[in-house]
């Protein structure tokens, strides 16, 4: 069972907007994680927030994580074409080994 | 880029054949992963190694099993595979398992007829 689920599962914005992601789960979590893949290729990793963060920056990255709600948000800002992808969202709960993903954002920036 | 490499990248296969997949990594990690990628469904875990002979599974293991005797390969092999297993596959590597990132390889995929 998928414990992430992204909203919106597909988003179009023109380049210079910004983009914004959400990803909610089910159960408690140690962390939870963001990935970006672009058609075609591996996933790679882009942004981990623990349990007891609210908020984290990498570059024109920005990512809350709600606890009391189960619930992350990715935002982008001022896209490029080049944002264009598949986004997913990724958490582990307890003592799990493993990462479960959501089924993704598809984020289309058009130029 | 982490060195890690996944073989065939392509394979057409028919049903009922065996199939085995093959993740090779340079970085010396200790978890790998393989997962399966399909349309509205994410990524799903199928096995994962937590060092050489330690294996255990993930969400979606039937019909799968896996091998690590050396700690830069991963094995996914379909003993005999069915049409429901026509999927991209993907192996991942961390050297701190679930807790940090995982490095993805650029996919295997598999189409059985």
């Amino acid at each position: 069972s998928q414990q992430g689920e992204e909203d919106p599962q597909a988003l179009s914005i023109q380049e210079g907007e910004n983009a914004t992601m959400n990803c909610s789960y089910k159960t408690s979590i140690n962390n939870l994680q963001w990935y970006r893949q672009n058609s075609g290729r591996g996933l790679v990793h882009l942004i981990l927030i623990r349990s007891n963060e609210r908020e984290k920056h990498s570059g024109r990255l920005r990512v809350t994580l709600d606890t009391s709600k189960k619930s992350s948000s990715l935002l982008i800002t001022a896209s490029r074409a080049a944002d264009t992808a598949s986004y997913f969202c990724a958490t582990v709960s307890g003592s799990a080994r493993q990462l479960t993903f959501g089924s993704g954002t598809q984020l289309t920036v058009l130029p | 880029d982490a060195g890690i490499t996944q073989s065939p990248r392509h394979k057409v296969t028919e049903t009922g054949t065996p199939v085995t997949l093959r993740c090779h990594q340079t970085e010396n990690h200790r978890y790998m992963y393989w997962y399966r990628q399909d349309p509205g469904h994410g990524l799903r875990l199928i096995h994962y190694s937590y060092g050489v002979k330690d294996t255990d599974k993930g969400e979606v293991s039937d019909g799968y099993s896996v091998s690590r005797s050396k700690t830069e390969d991963f094995l996914l092999t379909l003993e005999s595979a069915t049409s429901s297993q026509t999927s991209v596959y993907f192996c991942a590597i961390s050297d701190k398992g679930a807790i940090g990132e995982l490095f993805f390889g650029e996919g295997s995929r598999l189409t059985v007829l």
